[in-house]
């Protein structure tokens, strides 16, 4: 099946620097991205949708000065996670989708855990 | 405000037996049901899927069934094998947002025990 790599696996970054994180399909083309993220024991929650060459759609609640998502690309988005914090510690996964068509189509990274100390 | 929820966060079952596994929504405009599976330290994956105009899916092991009076759904899998131990997710999509937004429960870890 298709694959989407999401790299890096683990980050530990002091306070207030800048973290990227990079979501790639591997063996298709992704006309949409999607990045969530999830605390502990909590549902994987919808950050934002980004489609190739446009601006990214953020839910509501989600900074996106402080997500800054690019999807310069139809087999790259990257997350930058800006001046990070403690409270921003969090596990995100990025999600690829290759055509307009319902979930069975959405394949996912195996996400990145995010330490800010 | 959970529009998906999975009240178990976790579940335990003896090899051979059936897991049951189950998932509540309250937003009316879902109409499309997902369950994906996930192992530590990988995404999660696609397992099995239903439309609301029906009320059973079934794929080898796994059948899920959809109750849309009582907004809830079930995942079953029969019989339980120690490789189905992972985190399952329920998800819900709409037609009126394009299918492209997944709203996720919070998942339930089940372990199969020999």
């Amino acid at each position: 099946g298709a694959v989407v790599s999401q790299h890096p696996s683990w980050v530990i970054c002091k306070s207030g620097t800048s973290v990227k994180i990079e979501c790639r399909s591997l063996d298709f083309q992704a006309t949409t991205m999607f990045w969530y993220r999830q605390f502990p024991k909590q549902s994987l929650m919808l950050m934002a949708t980004s489609n190739e060459g446009s601006k990214a759609t953020y839910e509501q609640g989600v900074e996106k000065d402080k997500f800054l998502i690019n999807h310069a690309s139809l087999t790259l988005s990257t997350l930058t996670v800006t001046s990070a914090h403690p409270e921003d510690s969090s596990f995100y996964i990025c999600s690829a989708r290759e055509t307009r068509e319902a979930g069975e189509k959405l394949f996912f990274g195996s996400g990145t855990q995010l330490s800010v100390l | 405000d959970q529009q998906v929820k999975q009240n178990s966060p976790s579940l335990s079952v003896q090899e051979g037996r059936i897991s049951i596994l189950n998932c509540d929504y309250t937003n009316s405009m879902f109409d499309y049901f997902l369950w994906y599976k996930k192992y530590p330290a990988e995404g999660p994956t696609f397992l099995i899927s239903i439309s609301s105009i029906k009320d059973k899916n079934e794929d080898g092991r796994f059948t899920v069934f959809l109750n849309k009076s009582a907004k809830h759904l079930s995942l079953h899998i029969v019989p339980s094998q120690p490789g189905d131990s992972a985190v399952y997710f329920c998800a819900a999509s709409a037609r009126s947002g394009g299918y492209n937004k997944l709203i996720f429960g919070a998942g339930t870890r089940l372990a199969v025990h020999p």
